[in-house]
């Protein structure tokens, strides 16, 4: 199957510091979506991203379709410890397959 | 709303049992999807509903059978348990307009198979 590479993998990172992540592919994706995932909970949707280049915000959160097609990134503003849970970028294809990538682990130490 | 809704939350089978989990949403889509999470792993699609009535098979749909005979359920069924069918099941829902991928998830199931 398809598979999305998403790095980095985990991260330890000061309540206030700004957190980088991306997700990378070797296909061409029609639509890149980021989700949070807490403990025992189902993912939540954060932000889609429809075309190539756009670069959306939601609160803190601002995310970039790629102009590649192959790529997203995801950039937290100030992190505070609520931030804290798995990362999953996720990349759905012209025939509306999703794939998801392997999540990043986000801790916030206060 | 409740939204999506899973049951159980937790169950443990053993090899060769088979059993029903459960999806229920309450938001009128017409799109549902089951879905596996593997430890450390993003999800994988299991299968997937456009409407009552049909089914298409997702990803990795072996060693699972799906029935959507109603708008709000969409039940997943493990006929012959093995081992490697241990993970955390989401179910989710979306519309089918320009927000299709807008999916809502449930809460999960986490299934042990011993």
């Amino acid at each position: 199957g398809q598979q999305l590479n998403q790095s980095p993998q985990s991260m330890f990172i000061q309540e206030g510091e700004d957190v980088s992540m991306n997700c990378t592919s070797s296909s061409i994706f029609n639509t890149w979506l980021w989700y949070k995932q807490d403990p025992g909970e189902g993912p939540v949707l954060l932000i889609a991203l429809y075309k190539a280049g756009e670069l959306t915000s939601n609160g803190r959160l601002t995310a970039q379709f790629g102009i590649t097609r192959k790529d997203s990134f995801l950039n937290i503003s100030a992190s505070i410890p609520s931030d804290v849970g798995i990362y999953f970028c996720a990349g759905v294809n012209t025939g509306n397959q999703f794939y998801f990538g392997t999540g990043t682990s986000l801790t916030v130490i206060p | 709303n409740a939204g999506v809704t899973q049951t159980p939350k937790f169950r443990i089978l053993k090899i060769g049992q088979s059993m029903t989990l459960q999806c229920t949403q309450d938001m009128n889509h017409n799109y549902m999807y089951w879905y596996r999470q593997d430890p450390g792993m993003g999800l994988k699609l299991i299968y997937y509903s456009v409407g009552a009535g049909i089914t298409d098979k997702g990803e990795v749909p072996n060693g699972y059978n799906v029935s959507r005979s109603t708008t709000e359920d969409f039940p997943l069924r493990l006929e012959l348990a093995a081992p490697s069918q241990t993970s955390v099941y989401f179910c989710a829902s979306s519309y089918d307009t320009d927000r299709i991928y807008e999916q809502y998830f449930g809460p999960g199931t986490r299934l042990t198979v011993t």
